[in-house]
């Protein structure tokens, strides 16, 4: 069975700290994602990366980095972290052998306060 | 990503076929019917696509239209682990760095 885990469930921080949220998958899997979701929005992608130490923005990058130094980790970053960042955070990689579908992590729904 | 329709609530009663319907008139010749459920606060789970020929596998089955404008996904013997938001999206298979996006799915509940 293919693994996403992400560092934590539930996390809690302070304006303008700075939040690493760490993905590991071990499939092997060359794509990875992070979105973020929120009630009435559904999933919007913020970055996605297709390759060791290549990265894409998404839809909603701003006030979000990422770093992918090994094929098996994609962290998120937020810089200065502000209120309208709460959400629940979400990432996935892309399946090989044709079918093409997106595995999950449980999530890290994250509040700032 | 083609535009799809889907009740946004269902229920049905513990160990009976939960049907859900899904529409999605605008599909290209090219893409394939997806599902995925989402329980509550987890991560989207993959369930099963089709093209255009009816799939089975261990978590459920899908039954295309032969105009391919309208899908069902089927649950033989709902539990109430299956409760669940489920979305049905419609997409090329070969797409693998491109984003999921998600419509508003069907919150299908299992009743005791």
């Amino acid at each position: 069975d293919v693994k996403v885990t992400q560092s934590s469930r539930y996390l809690v921080k302070r304006t303008g700290e700075k939040v690493f949220l760490e993905c590991v998958q071990d499939m092997d899997h060359e794509n990875m994602f992070w979105y973020r979701q929120d009630p009435g929005l559904g999933l919007r992608l913020i970055y996605f990366s297709y390759d060791v130490k290549m990265k894409e923005k998404g839809d909603i990058p701003e006030g979000y980095s990422v770093s992918r130094e090994k094929k098996e980790r994609f962290s998120l970053i937020l810089e200065s972290a502000s209120t309208n960042q709460t959400s629940m955070y979400l990432c996935a990689t892309v399946g090989a052998g044709g079918r093409n579908e997106q595995y999950f992590g449980p999530g890290t729904r994250l509040t700032v306060t | 990503d083609a535009k799809t329709t889907q009740p946004p609530s269902m229920d049905c009663a513990e160990g009976r076929a939960a049907n859900l319907p899904c529409n999605h008139s605008t599909i290209s010749g090219n893409e394939y019917v997806y599902w995925y459920r989402q329980i509550h606060s987890q991560g989207p789970q993959y369930i099963i696509h089709g093209l255009k020929n009816n799939e089975t596998n261990e978590m459920a089955s899908l039954i295309i239209t032969e105009d391919r404008k309208s899908s069902t996904l089927i649950l033989p013997h709902a539990t109430l682990r299956d409760t669940a938001v489920y979305y049905c999206i419609v997409r090329p298979a070969n797409f693998g760095n491109e984003k999921l996006t998600f419509g508003t799915g069907t919150r299908l509940t299992i009743i005791p």
